[in-house]
């Protein structure tokens, strides 16, 4: 069954300081991973797209890796914002013939704190 | 999230009620798409469309109908809504198939009593 699982579920951290977000899925066969981001009443933003081939992708202070060994994905956040506070997503697509699939995690909730 | 205008961004209907949401592109993007997002679980696909004059139905269709008259517009139908479609609501559309960016609305909150 394609999954995808994000953890932590929530993560409070205070301004200034970095955090990573974990991704790891079980989606056959593999097209694309993507990080978005949703603040609280709005819809999500993409940060980031990455295929097979790609370890690493950046997007300002955010910073994705792949490995797509071991199925798991990351998003690093440096020298975090108030702004950063919001739930960071990731989904996997997932071939289906000539079709595409995305599989949706639950999402991280993060809250950045003064 | 410009470019995608979701219509309207919150109701309140009865039971048996219908109504319409309208999401509206200005991208002049091929591909649109309705999700719904409800707590706890990761956004879910309804339908989705793939031009004008087509549309498909995607993981939880039932319930609900759309149709895309016109490449910019993607409608998203409540026949006789029930609880259990108080929801967020979500349009997205997105430039290609495979690794295209998708654009998000800012989302329609509908509540059924």
């Amino acid at each position: 069954k394609n999954q995808v699982e994000q953890s932590p579920q929530s993560l409070i951290i205070l301004e200034g300081k970095n955090c990573t977000l974990q991704c790891n899925y079980t989606v056959s066969p593999f097209s694309n991973l993507r990080w978005y981001k949703q603040d609280t009443g709005r819809g999500p933003v993409s940060l980031t797209i990455m295929t097979f081939s790609e370890n690493t992708k950046s997007n300002g202070r955010y910073t994705a890796t792949l490995d797509a060994d071991t199925k798991q994905s990351s998003l690093h956040i440096t020298a975090s914002q108030l702004s950063d506070s919001a739930s960071y997503i990731c989904v996997v697509s997932a071939r289906a013939g000539n079709n595409r699939k995305l599989i949706w995690g639950l999402g991280t909730s993060l809250a950045v704190n003064p | 999230n410009a470019g995608v205008t979701q219509t309207p961004k919150f109701r309140v209907l009865k039971t048996g009620q219908s109504m319409t949401l309208l999401c509206a592109q200005d991208m002049n993007h091929e591909y649109m798409y309705w999700y719904r997002q409800d707590p706890g679980m990761g956004l879910r696909l309804i339908h989705y469309s793939v031009g004008e004059g087509t549309t498909a139905k995607g993981e939880v269709p039932d319930g609900y109908n759309v149709s895309r008259l016109k490449k910019q517009n993607f409608l998203l139908g409540l026949e006789s809504a029930a609880p259990s479609q108080t929801s967020v609501y979500f349009c997205a559309i997105r430039s290609g198939w495979n690794t295209g960016e998708l654009f998000f609305g800012e989302g329609s909150r509908l509540t059924v009593l």
